[in-house]
């Protein structure tokens, strides 16, 4: 079975900063979807950024990009210029691309973004 | 807009009582999901549905149960088997054809035992 683990519970930051959020995987599969969702303090799920990981290419979406490193299982989320709306809980996901598609959480981290 | 519609928002369960949470799509998705979101925890799969009429166990099943009747509609009923129900539950759908691009998930219903 994939597990999804994020090591930091918490962390925050200056507005404008730059902050980097840890995520790794286990699994034996070679093609594999990966996720972050944010999810705010009104508790919406909100699809943040994907990566299919059979692409080199670190995917990007504005300020957020990530740092996907297959050999070792890792998936960093980056985001840039960090702004008050970033402040949210962060959650890494996995999907195995086959069958019912579910979704595998990690245990989440709770940004804030200090003014 | 298309969407998925939890309701109710907030809801009272006294001991011994079962209740419905209600799931509702209009984005014409085949595969339907419900979660429950602990702090601490993520959130952990406890029933999902790929087809209309056909569903199957996540992680966490015991004392949930569902019915899927049409596609639109996956409600979850938490029973009184389940010794620890207070939690916030999200219900979410994906695309079966469009692998990979993740899910689409409601508003979520807070569940509380009193």
């Amino acid at each position: 079975a994939q597990t999804v683990t994020q090591s930091q519970p918490e962390m925050s930051v200056q507005e404008a900063e730059t902050v980097t959020l840890s995520c790794t995987y286990d699994t034996s599969e070679n093609n594999y979807y990966l996720f972050w969702y944010k999810q705010p303090p009104s508790r919406q799920m909100i699809l943040v950024i994907r990566q299919e990981a059979y692409k080199q290419q670190n995917a990007t979406e504005n300020r957020f990009s990530v740092n996907f490193q297959k050999a070792a299982k890792s998936f960093s989320l980056k985001i840039s210029d960090s702004q008050l709306g970033d402040t949210a809980m962060y959650f890494c996901a996995f999907m195995k691309p086959q069958g019912a598609q579910k979704l595998v959480f990690g245990q989440g981290t709770r940004l804030t973004i200090n003014p | 807009d298309g969407g998925i519609t939890q309701s109710p928002k907030y809801l009272f369960r006294k001991e011994g009582q079962n209740v419905t949470l209600s799931c509702e799509q209009n984005l014409n998705h085949d595969a339907m999901y419900w979660y429950r979101q602990d702090p601490g925890q993520g959130l952990r799969l406890i029933y999902y549905s790929q087809i209309v009429n056909d569903f199957q166990k996540g992680d966490i099943a015991e004392g949930y149960s569902v019915s899927r009747e049409k596609k639109e509609s996956f409600p979850l009923t938490v029973t009184s088997a389940q010794k620890n129900p207070t939690a916030f539950y999200l219900c979410a759908s994906s695309r079966d054809r469009a692998l990979g691009y993740g899910y689409t998930f409601g508003s979520g219903t807070r569940l509380t035992v009193v």
